[in-house]
């Protein structure tokens, strides 16, 4: 079974610009989770999906924001980007009805913003 | 007050040595207690969890969770270079599958 995929995996945009990252979660998995990894502040939650709608946002200002289609692909973009931005950006699917809710994370996209 | 703190390291052991990783959280509803363990350069996968409080052994890892104080902890036997890694817990889930992740513990194991 093919894990969690994240294109691009390394990007370089400059301030002001905006950027798409896509996440294909496991098949058959309906949840996708968006996290941020920095040094300074480790993990933080972005957004969550089901079934193409948003059902929990993290403390992110709007210029981030998230989507997902039919088929669970999701894809988040960052507009006006700043240099706090430069981040590695995770996502994560997890399995319905598993009580846990064990994350299944991709290798992330690496966002450098100069 | 943050969710989750962590212990932030990073920690150089020898090989064989006895590890220990932290972390305290501030939520008494949380019910499961996820370690999660990462690569450089690689996403974070799940390398056990506990359910409640307690202790959960698997191979040389046992996790230990004690709700009372909100206190938990991993801890490695017999450690080895192949442990090298950030290890991040993450106690939850809140609202579906919102986790609270901790800032990692970056371990060296020198051979």
């Amino acid at each position: 079974k093919a894990g969690v995929t994240q294109t691009p995996r390394y990007l370089i945009k400059t301030r002001g610009q905006q950027v798409t990252l896509s996440c294909s979660p496991i098949s058959g998995h309906r949840s996708v989770s968006w996290y941020q990894q920095t040094p300074g502040q480790g993990l933080q939650f972005l957004f969550e999906y089901f079934s193409e709608t948003q059902r929990n946002k993290g403390n992110f200002p709007g210029r981030f924001s998230g989507r997902q289609f039919s088929n669970s692909r999701s894809e988040m973009n960052v507009s006006t980007l700043e240099l706090g931005d430069s981040a590695l950006y995770l996502c994560a699917s997890s399995q319905p009805g598993q009580d846990t809710g064990e994350l299944f994370f991709g290798e992330g996209s690496r966002l450098t913003v100069l | 007050q943050k969710e989750v703190e962590q212990d932030p390291g990073p920690l150089s052991v020898p090989e064989g040595a006895i590890v220990s990783l932290n972390c305290t959280y501030s939520n008494s509803a949380f019910q499961y207690f996820m370690w999660y363990r990462q690569y450089s350069r690689k996403g974070p996968e799940l390398l056990m969890y506990t359910y409640s409080s307690g202790n959960k052994e698997d191979g040389r890892f046992t996790a230990q969770v004690d709700k009372s104080s909100k206190y938990i902890s991993l801890f490695i036997r017999d450690s080895q270079p192949s442990d090298s890694a950030t290890y991040l817990c993450a106690p939850g889930p809140h609202n579906f599958n919102k986790f609270y992740f901790g800032s990692g513990t970056k371990l060296n194991v020198k051979p």
